[in-house]
């Protein structure tokens, strides 16, 4: 069973660009996350989907970040303008409910420096 | 607002010696994980507690909670090179959305023969 996909992996970009990051949950993962995690930190979460509707966004930079799951399978995060502080590792986790319960499955993570 | 505190931060352990790793959350939680991350690698599930007294073994490491302290554990028995990695504890937010997890900053830990 294939695991949680995430594009690109690698991200450079000049600041005041934008970016997209690009996630496909593992099969029949109704509930979709969204981490940022800085160097020698632990993921924080971003975002929560439960299918389509995103249920917990109160840590999401809402001026500049902006995400979307269509058809509540694969998800969009996208960042406009990035700026330095924005370089970060970008990680998709999934699991089966939205319970923390449930056991959550990280993606392998977009790295992204802004310069 | 739920906070996980981890210690030590950094870790530097030989081959062969046991060492605990100490994973503290500030208000009330009873499901508690533990996450491996390899250096520039995702997030590989260790263990995931549910219960007051939950004790889980998997080889050299095992873990337990107790949620009367708010403090789970992760022990190294007997280290080897392969289990140098960062150590992640995160706790399931409890009064808010319990969708969420809180982690802690990890441990980065490094085993020298």
């Amino acid at each position: 069973e294939a695991g949680v996909v995430q594009s690109p992996r690698y991200k450079i970009i000049e600041k005041k660009q934008p970016v997209a990051f690009w996630c496909n949950p593992i099969s029949g993962h109704n509930t979709l996350y969204w981490y940022r995690q800085n160097l020698g930190q632990g993921p924080e979460l971003l975002i929560r989907y439960e299918n389509e509707e995103a249920v917990d966004d109160s840590q999401l930079p809402k001026d500049r970040f902006s995400a979307e799951r269509l058809k509540g399978v694969d998800s969009t995060l996208k960042i406009q303008p990035a700026e330095l502080g924005d370089s970060a590792v970008y990680l998709c986790a999934s699991s089966w409910g939205p319970s923390s319960y449930n056991e959550q499955f990280f993606g392998p993570g977009t790295r992204l420096t802004v310069l | 607002e739920l906070k996980v505190e981890q210690n030590p931060l950094f870790l530097s352990m030989q081959e062969g010696k046991n060492y605990t790793i100490y994973c503290n959350y500030s208000t009330t939680s009873d499901r508690l994980y533990w996450y491996r991350q390899d250096p520039g690698k995702s997030l590989e599930s260790l263990f995931v507690l549910l219960s007051n007294g939950a004790v889980k073994q998997e080889g050299r490491l095992m873990a337990s909670l107790d949620t009367k302290a708010r403090l789970s554990t992760l022990h190294i028995t007997a280290a080897v090179h392969d289990l140098s990695a960062t150590y992640f504890c995160a706790a399931g937010n409890y009064g808010g959305s319990q969708g969420n997890l809180i982690f802690g900053k990890g441990t980065k830990l490094s085993v020298k023969p």
